[in-house]
């Protein structure tokens, strides 16, 4: 079954540092996987989107690697701020229709 | 260029109330259409998603239907609203197998009372 986990579940950081979200997928056959920024009440954001042949793809502080052998992908953000608060999400679409399955998201808390 | 409309924002309905939420995609032709929910705390959860009109796939057995009336429209139904189907609800589309963007409308947030 096509499946995206993701982990942490929810992460408390202090502003100014670093944090990596995780984001594991057994989608197949595989077409990307993007990033979200989801505040809360809002819609999703795309943040990052990653074809089979890109392992790493940034924007500003964040970056997202790609390991489509191990099917994981990480999104790093670097020197957090506190609107960096929000949900991120890992979304994998599949190729034969192009569906997307989401992962249930991590929280990320940015506290000063 | 491509847009999406959902509406409304914001709903407060009584329990056992029927519901009907209203999706539309413009500016591009038959996208893959979805309904995810956000309870609480939770994370998006997939409902419905369609990939053509009349089409309807179901991914989670609730109180709710959906319906794709025409191309670029989607909507989500329930005769009789529970207290457990409060919670965000989102509108997505993307171009299907070849896509490399979904877009997501702005959401609905549903309290049933």
């Amino acid at each position: 079954k096509n499946q995206v986990e993701q982990s942490p579940q929810s992460l408390i950081i202090l502003e100014g540092k670093n944090c990596t979200l995780q984001c594991n997928y057994t989608v197949s056959p595989f077409s990307n996987l993007r990033w979200y920024k989801q505040d809360t009440g809002r819609g999703p954001v795309s943040l990052t989107i990653m074809t089979f042949s890109e392992n790493t793809k940034s924007n500003g502080r964040y970056t997202a690697t790609l390991d489509a052998d191990t099917k994981q992908s990480s999104l790093h953000i670097t020197a957090s701020q506190l609107s960096d608060s929000a949900s991120y999400i890992c979304v994998v679409s599949e190729r034969s229709q192009g569906n997307l399955i989401f992962g249930k998201g991590t929280k990320l808390s940015v506290k000063p | 260029s491509q847009t999406i409309h959902q509406w409304p924002a914001t709903l407060v309905q009584p329990v056992g109330s029927p519901l009907s939420l209203e999706c539309t995609v413009e500016g591009t032709s038959n996208p893959n259409l979805y309904w995810y929910r956000q309870a609480a705390g939770r994370g998006l959860q997939l409902l419905f998603y369609s990939v053509g009109i009349g089409q309807i796939s179901s991914e989670v057995p609730q109180n709710l239907s959906a319906s794709r009336p025409q191309d670029r429209q989607f909507i989500l139904s329930s005769k009789k609203l529970l207290l457990s189907d409060s919670g965000f609800y989102l509108c997505a589309w993307n171009q299907g197998r070849y896509s490399t963007e979904a877009f997501f409308g702005q959401g609905t947030r549903l309290t049933v009372v």
